[in-house]
């Protein structure tokens, strides 16, 4: 069975301050694929990234990083120099790779919600 | 693209009665999901369809629920007769072949 389990339910930090979101997840799929989404105060769901099981390497997007590991099945999420804005829930998600129909259930983890003070 | 569109944004409803909850996919996605987002359980796929076709409905909670695909640009989730515990947001999403999911803005659903 697939599970994502994002151990910090809420975290709260001061702007500018960089902070790191954790996301651990289990599958016994060789193929696989990870995913961050943000939901703000408003509801809906944003997507932020898609990363394949077999491209390790880690990604940098603005104020966004992500560090994706196999050898400790993590793939957490840092955002440099916090704003107000960056203020949500964040969920990272997992989805099987066994062909294309396995590759449609998104399991999320429980979301981070992310207060950015001030 | 206009998006995912859901409607409606905001439904209440009294117990017993029947809810319908409806969803337009972007234009050529091949796939449409249904998630429910609780307190309690967080995000549950309940059902998805590729291509009109109902591919996995077992998140689907029990027989009050069921969804519908008639063509490629409209789903629904009907709930009949409703309960408080159906009580969440419901998000609907749709993909191409090979993308990341792209979410409604979803209907929150209140039934007292």
């Amino acid at each position: 069975a697939q599970k994502v389990t994002q151990a910090q339910t809420e975290i709260s930090v001061v702007e500018k301050e960089d902070v790191t979101l954790d996301c651990v997840y289990e599958t016994r799929d060789t193929t696989y694929y990870l995913f961050w989404y943000k939901q703000p105060p408003s509801g809906e769901l944003v997507f932020l990234i898609r990363r394949n099981s077999f491209d390790e390497q880690n990604e940098i997007s603005g104020r966004y990083s992500w560090n994706f590991q196999k050898s400790t099945s993590s793939f957490n999420f840092t955002i440099t120099a916090s704003q107000v804005v960056d203020s949500a829930v964040y969920f990272c998600a997992l989805s099987g790779g066994r062909g294309d129909q396995g590759a449609q259930k998104l399991v999320f983890g429980q979301g981070t919600r992310l207060t950015i003070n001030p | 693209d206009a998006g995912v569109i859901q409607s409606p944004r905001h439904e209440v409803t009294e117990m017993g009665q029947e809810v319908t909850l409806r969803c337009k996919p972007i234009s050529g996605h091949d796939y449409l999901f249904w998630y429910r987002q609780t307190m309690m359980r967080g995000l549950e796929l309940l059902i998805y369809f590729n291509n009109n076709v109902p591919i996995d409905d077992s998140g689907m909670p029990e027989d009050r629920f069921s969804a519908k695909m008639p063509n490629a640009s409209f789903s629904t989730l009907k709930i009949q007769p409703s309960e408080p515990r159906d009580s969440a947001v419901y998000f609907c999403a749709s993909r191409p072949l090979s993308d990341e999911q792209f979410f409604g803005p979803g209907t929150r659903l209140t039934v007292l």
